[in-house]
């Protein structure tokens, strides 16, 4: 099946700083690109939807100015997480889709583990 | 009422048991629907897609009900590896065909 990889794979981060999370779809190219953010025992949350060359579409409650999203390229997506806090010590997973059906199966990156202190 | 819903479980059954997930949405205007698998601390992973007339895959059984608006999760013969959270996913309708994920079911299975 198609590959998603994220780089870093775990950080930690003091806080105030920022940290930049890369994903990338290695197989195929994808047009839209999801990140998502998961806490201990919690569902999967979706942060923003990230479409090739125009600006990410964020859900409600997700600041944009805090988490900031560049589509720059068919098969790059990164994520920055500003001024990092401890509260956003989470989970961060990306997934790229490999078409715009609603059949077309999404692939999830192995995810970052971020941890502010 | 949340877009999608699952009961977190856990279940904890004995291998070989035959263990079912149910998943609830709201939008009746979902499109698709899929069961993911999630290990501990890695990302989820596509089970099976699930279809209207209901489909099968090994000791998988998925069916969708769209009166009642739920999936349903089915797993025969259950194996200690099979121990995991199931991750429910609708896509709603729309241009993007955005995807919701459920909580997630928690299934422990134990010799």
């Amino acid at each position: 099946g198609a590959v998603v990889s994220q780089h870093p794979s775990w950080v930690i981060c003091k806080s105030g700083t920022s940290v930049k999370i890369e994903c990338r779809s290695l197989d195929f190219q994808a047009t839209t690109m999801f990140w998502y953010r998961q806490f201990p025992k919690q569902s999967l949350m979706l942060m923003a939807t990230s479409n090739e060359g125009s600006k990410a579409t964020y859900e409600q409650g997700v600041e944009k100015d805090k988490f900031l999203i560049n589509h720059a390229s068919l098969t790059l997506s990164t994520l920055t997480v500003t001024s990092a806090h401890p509260e956003d010590s989470s989970f961060y997973i990306c997934s790229a889709r490999t078409g715009v059906a609603s059949t077309d199966t999404q692939y999830f990156g192995p995810g970052t583990r971020l941890t502010v202190l | 009422r949340k877009e999608v819903e699952q009961d977190p479980g856990p279940f904890n059954v004995p291998e070989g048991a035959t263990v079912a997930f149910n998943c609830t949405y709201s939008n009746s205007a979902s499109q698709s629907f899929f069961w993911y698998r999630q290990d501990c601390r890695k990302e989820p992973k596509l089970l099976m897609s699930v279809y209207s007339s209901g489909n099968e895959d090994g000791r998988f059984t998925a069916q969708l009900n769209r009166a009642s608006q739920y999936i349903s999760l089915l797993i025969r013969d259950s194996k200690l590896s099979d121990s995991a959270t199931y991750l429910c996913v609708v896509k709603r309708s729309g241009g993007s065909y955005i995807p919701t994920f459920g909580r997630g079911t928690s299934l422990i299975v134990h010799p």
